[in-house]
């Protein structure tokens, strides 16, 4: 079983939708929880942060952290088609940052 | 700044052929790490490297891999003898690896090998 799993997708939703995107974890020791959002035929840029259990919020999108169920999700609301991407969650334990597990991204497409 | 810079971008070679992957890291980033992607098994960390040591290299898939960081500006990734299952596209990516800033790693724009 991976350390992290994550629904490859792909999803489709309508341009105005709000997606909803998720990964669930085993490893109780992940302290701190990443989005990363990678365009077709790119690298995977940073999106959002974490640490610990909560919500954070930035503009449209939305994350959160239940540590005591091991799942974190993604909101973006208001989709748009510059959305479209594969969306990777990543996590790190308590020593910090430096080394990050991936779940195997979920493929959106929002369709105007 | 240019971003981290990957070459080539593609690289198409025949079974037993030695493959050299180049990275050059964002400038005054002290962490380098090597990625492996596929449809199947997703972003996987091969090795990384502070201060151009290597610190874990548990995902190097076998001997057959090999990376160097010579300076704090160049590394390389080797495949010698290169096999199909190594067609994959490789990422590089730095960091500053102090604080909040650790987990924000810059990705170059990857090199898609395949080896035929």
């Amino acid at each position: 079983q991976k350390e992290v799993e994550q629904d490859p997708g792909p999803l489709s939703v309508p341009e105005g939708a709000i997606v909803s995107l998720n990964c669930t974890y085993s490893n109780s020791a992940f302290q701190y929880f990443m989005w990363y959002r990678q365009y077709s035929r790119k690298g995977p840029e940073l999106l959002m942060y974490t640490y610990s259990s909560g919500n954070k919020e930035d503009g449209r999108f939305t994350a959160q952290v239940d540590k005591s169920s091991k799942y974190i999700s993604l909101f973006i609301r208001d989709s748009q088609p510059s959305d479209s991407a594969t969306y990777l969650c990543a996590m790190s334990g308590a020593g910090g940052g430096n080394k990050l597990t991936f779940g195997t991204g979920t493929q959106l497409k929002v369709e105007l | 700044d240019a971003g981290v810079i990957q070459s080539p971008r593609h690289e198409v070679t025949e079974m037993g052929q030695e493959v050299t992957l180049r990275c050059k890291p964002i400038s005054g980033h002290d962490y380098l790490f090597w990625y492996r992607q596929t449809m199947m098994r997703g972003l996987e960390l091969l090795i990384y490297f502070n201060n151009n040591v290597p610190i874990d290299d548990s995902g190097m898939p076998e001997d057959r891999f090999s990376a160097k960081m010579p300076n704090a500006s160049f590394s390389t990734l080797k495949i010698q003898p290169s096999e199909p299952r190594d067609s994959a596209v490789y990422f590089c990516a730095s960091s500053l690896g102090r604080g909040r800033w650790s987990y924000e790693q810059y990705f170059g724009p990857g090199t898609r090998l395949t080896v035929t």
